[in-house]
């Protein structure tokens, strides 16, 4: 059965960088892309970014261009979101998901269980 | 970047009614418009996508509709596990990003 497992929790401080990891399985890493969604307080979703798994393309949300990276490694099956320069408005769960499509940003069938980020000094 | 205005912002409403969710793109998607559901504490889970597709094991008292801006989420008979919020999102390939909704809380009345 598909699974997306993510890394624990984080604390960090104002300007430090968190990176979170998503570990896939039951399915061909390469055959799907991963987007990262993100969730603030008793908000709604916000999209962050997505990666293809299958040739390494990458789209980011237009506000947070050059603050957010999102990587894979196709041997371990996994995908990476590292967020820098944080401020306490960053302070969310952020959750991997699988995008049914591999080339372009589209639907996300499975997600990971969330990873809280709390940003504070 | 494309707006999503979902509406009502709340539903109170009984279990076995038929309810009807808004969703309104400030563009045209086409029919690349889905739906989430999301209960406390847990991940989204797609519903409907292609505006009207259901996915995998949703059942068939979900129904979507709609194209370009203005799109539907039916839920015909609802049940207690439906509380929830449900978020639309659209996905047209060009630009190539994706935009939820605000969100609709449905609530038991």
């Amino acid at each position: 059965q598909v699974q997306l497992v993510q890394s624990g929790a984080e604390v960090k401080k104002p300007g430090a960088s968190v990176k979170v990891s998503c570990k896939a399985s039951g399915y061909t890493f390469t055959n799907y892309a991963i987007s990262w969604v993100r969730q603030a307080p008793g908000q709604g979703l916000e999209w962050m970014g997505w990666i293809s798994a299958y040739n390494g393309d990458t789209n980011y949300a237009q506000k947070l261009q050059g603050r957010v990276t999102v990587t894979t490694d196709t041997s371990r099956s996994t995908a990476y979101m590292e967020v820098r320069s944080l401020r306490s408005d960053d302070t969310a769960v952020y959750y991997c998901a699988r995008d049914r499509a591999a080339v372009s940003p589209s639907v996300f069938d499975f997600w990971g269980q969330g990873t809280q980020v709390t940003v504070s000094s | 970047e494309i707006v999503m205005t979902q509406s009502p912002a709340t539903l109170s409403v009984s279990p076995g009614e038929r309810v009807t969710l808004s969703c309104r793109a400030s563009q045209s998607l086409t029919s690349k418009l889905a739906w989430y559901q999301q209960k406390p504490g847990q991940a989204p889970r797609l519903l409907i996508y292609g505006a009207s597709a259901r996915a995998t094991g949703v059942p068939a008292r979900f129904s979507g509709s709609g194209s370009g801006t203005e799109f539907t989420l039916t839920i015909s008979s609802l049940q207690s596990e439906d509380f929830a919020v449900y978020y639309c999102q659209q996905y047209i390939n060009w630009p190539p990003t994706i935009t939820f909704g605000q969100g609709t809380r449905l609530e038991i009345k």
